[in-house]
Parts: C-alpha cells; structure tokens; sequence
C-alpha cells in the first residue's frame, strides 16, 4: 500500500524550532518530488516546498525561505521538514505530499498521495 | 506567481444536481491544472490532475475541463459523499499554487 506518515510538530513558542518528518511506503521513493503543504485552521491549502528525488533541487515558498528546509534520505523514503525561526502564522497542519511524476504530460506537480497532516501550533 | 482565482468561494446545491466550479490563472499553464477534494479533518484528495484527467478510483461523474487559463470541475449528479471543499492547484511552475477554495454545501 502506498503510504505517507507524518510525524514531529506540535507546540512551540515563537522563534522556537521544530522538525517534521514523513515516512514513505509502497513505491519507488528516490523517483518521485516530495513537498510539504500546510492549511492554517480554517483557511486554504498552502504549498511550503519541494524537494525533487534525487535531493538536489529545493524550492520554497517566499513565506517560509530562509526558515524552512526541506531535506529526504532516500535510503530511509523519509523526507524532513526543518522549521526555524516559527512565527504565529505558521501555525497550521503540515502535510507531505507525494508528486504523482511523469505519468502523463502535465501530471507533475499533481499531489497524488498525503499524509495524514501534523499539527504546529506556534503560541507562548 | 501564478494565482488561482475560484468561484464561487461556496455553492449551495441539492443531490441530482449538476454542478460546476470555475478556475482561472493569473498566466497561462497550459493543462497543468489539478482538482482535489476535501472533508473535514482529512487531508486533501486528488480528483482530476493535468486539466481532465480522472484520477484513479475516482466517480465518472466527477470531470474537468480547461487549458491555458480557464478550467472547469464538473460534477453531474451530486452524491451525499460529495459535499465538500474543493480546489483547484496550478503545478506549471513553483511556487505551486491553490485556489481559495469552493465549499459545496447541501441546500
């Protein structure tokens, strides 16, 4: 079964740090882009960042550049989300995101599959 | 960016219905326009992925049309499991980008 699970986050004063972490199973992992989309309670989706599969290009939304990195081990099919420098609006449920690749023309960049999203909270 | 306008932000519709949710890009993305679906509480969904086509698993009642920068979700007859959010997502180019979203509520 193809799987994303997420784990890490939850309560941090601002400034603080915190690192997510999603674990993946069921498919070819090295092969595939793995972003991060976060929805604020109550608000819309979010794209945070992309990593491609080899691990050598990162993107990230203007947002969160500088703070955020995103990093993968595709000997474990874990990509990590490392937050810094947390401020209140970055409060909200981070999801991994698997990008479904070139299956078709112009299928990149379609999430296909998600975890189950992790809670941040950032409040003193 | 690109920015991904929807409308309308919500939708009022019975069960039978046919209905339809409209996204516009700032830009032209060719057909690299996504639909998802999501409930309350769980993660997003993908529905339609490159503009039309239907993701696996999926009903055929769910369909999208668009390229360039006009698309279009079509559902032709509401089921109870379908009242949701949906959004449409742009993945031409990062930073990757969603609509605001369209909440689609039982009259």
């Amino acid at each position: 079964e193809v799987q994303l699970v997420e784990s890490g986050g939850g309560l941090v004063q601002p400034g603080g740090s915190l690192r997510l972490s999603c674990a993946a199973s069921g498919f070819i992992f090295s092969s595939y882009d793995m972003s991060w989309v976060r929805q604020a309670p109550g608000k819309g989706l979010e794209w945070v960042s992309v990593i491609s599969g080899s691990g050598v290009n990162t993107y990230y939304a203007d947002s969160v550049k500088g703070r955020f990195t995103i990093s993968r081990d595709n000997s474990k099919n874990t990509v990590d989300l490392q937050m810094n420098s947390l401020r209140a609006e970055d409060t909200a449920a981070y999801y991994c995101a698997k990008d479904y690749g070139r299956i078709a023309v112009a299928a990149e960049g379609a999430f296909d599959i998600w975890g189950q999203g992790r809670m941040v909270t950032v409040s003193s | 960016d690109i920015q991904m306008t929807q409308s309308p932000s919500s939708l009022s519709a019975s069960l039978g219905d046919r209905v339809t949710i409209t996204c516009r890009a700032s830009q032209s993305i060719s057909t690299y326009l996504n639909w998802y679906q999501q409930k309350p509480g769980k993660a997003p969904k993908l529905l339609i992925y490159a503009a039309s086509s239907l993701q696996s698993g999926v009903p055929s009642r769910f369909s999208g049309s668009g390229s360039g920068t006009d698309f279009t979700l079509t559902i032709s007859s509401l089921q109870p499991e379908d009242f949701a959010t949906y959004y449409c997502q742009q993945g031409y180019r990062t930073p990757y980008t969603f609509g605001q979203g369209t909440k689609l509520e039982i009259k």
